[in-house]
Formats: C-alpha cells, sequence, structure tokens
C-alpha cells in the first residue's frame, strides 16, 4: 500500500499568513495526488486535483506543487474561512489512500 | 445540481449487518466509479469500496474485505453498502463519493462530489 505522510498535523496561523502543507508518498504516484479541505461536521471538499489543478471556484490563493513523492499545499494569504483541515490523497492505485490530516487552526 | 444522498446509517449491535444507500441526481449515474469513504470519530478519512460504472468489478480495503459488498443499481441511480459482521472499529461517518472515471486507477480528477454522509455507530 501506497503511505501518504502529511506534516505538519497542525498548524497555528493568522489571517493573512503563508501556509504550507507537505505530502510525502511511499512511492512514486505520477501525478495522482489531490487536496482536500474539510470543515467540521461536513464532508470534504476536492480543492486541487493532478497535484496543482485547481476545481472551479477555488480561490486562487490555493495552489500545489511537487512531483514523484513530494507534494505541496499553498495558501497564499490565509483569509478566516481557510481555518479547516486539509487531506492528501493518492488515486495512482488501489487501496487509494489519504494522508492524515493537517489541522490550520486559528492563532 | 449535482447532489449524493445518503441513508441507512444508525446504531447496531456488534456481528449485526446494514446497508447503506446512496441516491445520486444531476449526473449520468452510469458513467461514473463509485466509492465509499468514512471516517471514524475524531479522525482521518479511509477508503472503503469501488464499483466500476457498469457494476462489474469492485475493489476494497483490507480492512473491510470479505464482510462488506459495494453494488449499484444504474436504473434507481442508486449506490449500496452491505455491511456484515460488523465491530466497533466500523463505528463512522460514512459518505458516499464520486469519481470521474468508469473504470481502474489511476484516477486522474480526484473524487469531485461527496455526499453529506450517514453515521453509522456500532455498539452493544
Amino acid at each position: 500500500d501506497i503511505q501518504l505522510t502529511q506534516s505538519p498535523s497542525f498548524l497555528s496561523a493568522s489571517v493573512g499568513d503563508r501556509v504550507t502543507i507537505t505530502c510525502r508518498a511511499s512511492q512514486g504516484i505520477s501525478s495522482y495526488l489531490a487536496w482536500y479541505q474539510q470543515k467540521p461536521g461536513k464532508a470534504p471538499k476536492l480543492l486541487i486535483h493532478a497535484i496543482s489543478t485547481l476545481q472551479s471556484g477555488v480561490p486562487s490563493r490555493f495552489s500545489g506543487s511537487g512531483s514523484g513523492t513530494e507534494f505541496t499545499l499553498t495558501i497564499s494569504s490565509l483569509e478566516p474561512e481557510d481555518f479547516a483541515t486539509y487531506y492528501c490523497q493518492q488515486l495512482n492505485k488501489f487501496p487509494l489512500t489519504f494522508g492524515g490530516g493537517t489541522k490550520v487552526e486559528s492563532k | 445540481q449535482v447532489q449524493l444522498v445518503e441513508s441507512g446509517g444508525g446504531v447496531v449491535q456488534p456481528g449485526r449487518s446494514l446497508r447503506l444507500s446512496c441516491a445520486a441526481s444531476g449526473f449520468t449515474f452510469s458513467h461514473y466509479c463509485m466509492n465509499w469513504v468514512r471516517q471514524g470519530p475524531g479522525k482521518g478519512l479511509e477508503w472503503v469500496a469501488v464499483i466500476w460504472s457498469d457494476g462489474r468489478n469492485q475493489y476494497y480495503a483490507d480492512s473491510v474485505k470479505g464482510r462488506f459488498t459495494i453494488s449499484r443499481d444504474n436504473s434507481k441511480n442508486t449506490l449500496f453498502l452491505q455491511m456484515n459482521s460488523l465491530r466497533a472499529e466500523d463505528t463512522a461517518v460514512y459518505y458516499c463519493v464520486r469519481v470521474p472515471a468508469a473504470g481502474a486507477p489511476p484516477y486522474y480528477y480526484g473524487m469531485d462530489v461527496w455526499g453529506q454522509g450517514t453515521t453509522v455507530t456500532v455498539s452493544s
């Protein structure tokens, strides 16, 4: 199975901060990496697919990058509505796996 | 609009069975792979199972293999998850999730549509 390790698990930040979350895969997953945002009590929402392609309607302050086994999600300037938990996911092969999540909290 | 609505969750004793349903609307259900993803209380996301758009193939997480069965009725735009021999560790919110693909991975477009989830609690 492909393991995904996200770091950090928790992150305290302020509105306006630049935030970076890392996702490392235990083996190469080509471009089949997605990022999701989840708010308490809600279903996850797809933000980015194929490493760096933003879903329609996702603000441009979100961006994704990386290749091979190391990937990042960046929020260029944190907005109040961005406090949430973020998950990466590999969709290269079964079993589909998620990272452990990164909770972005208000400092 | 595109929508997935799960139902069938509840409280069940260990060892018993439960069947979840997911009603799809707003898109051509028979064109898409469908999945179940779960989230235990205070935990992360865990992929559970997938079924091909035509229903001919299914794959499962090791944690549910042999106990859970995913199926679909394309004539009724409905996805199912039959859960047998339930354990306490199956307690979770279960999400019905669409993948823009018809069959095997890799999946380029991610999991783009999620239901609101249905809660399953396994407890005596």
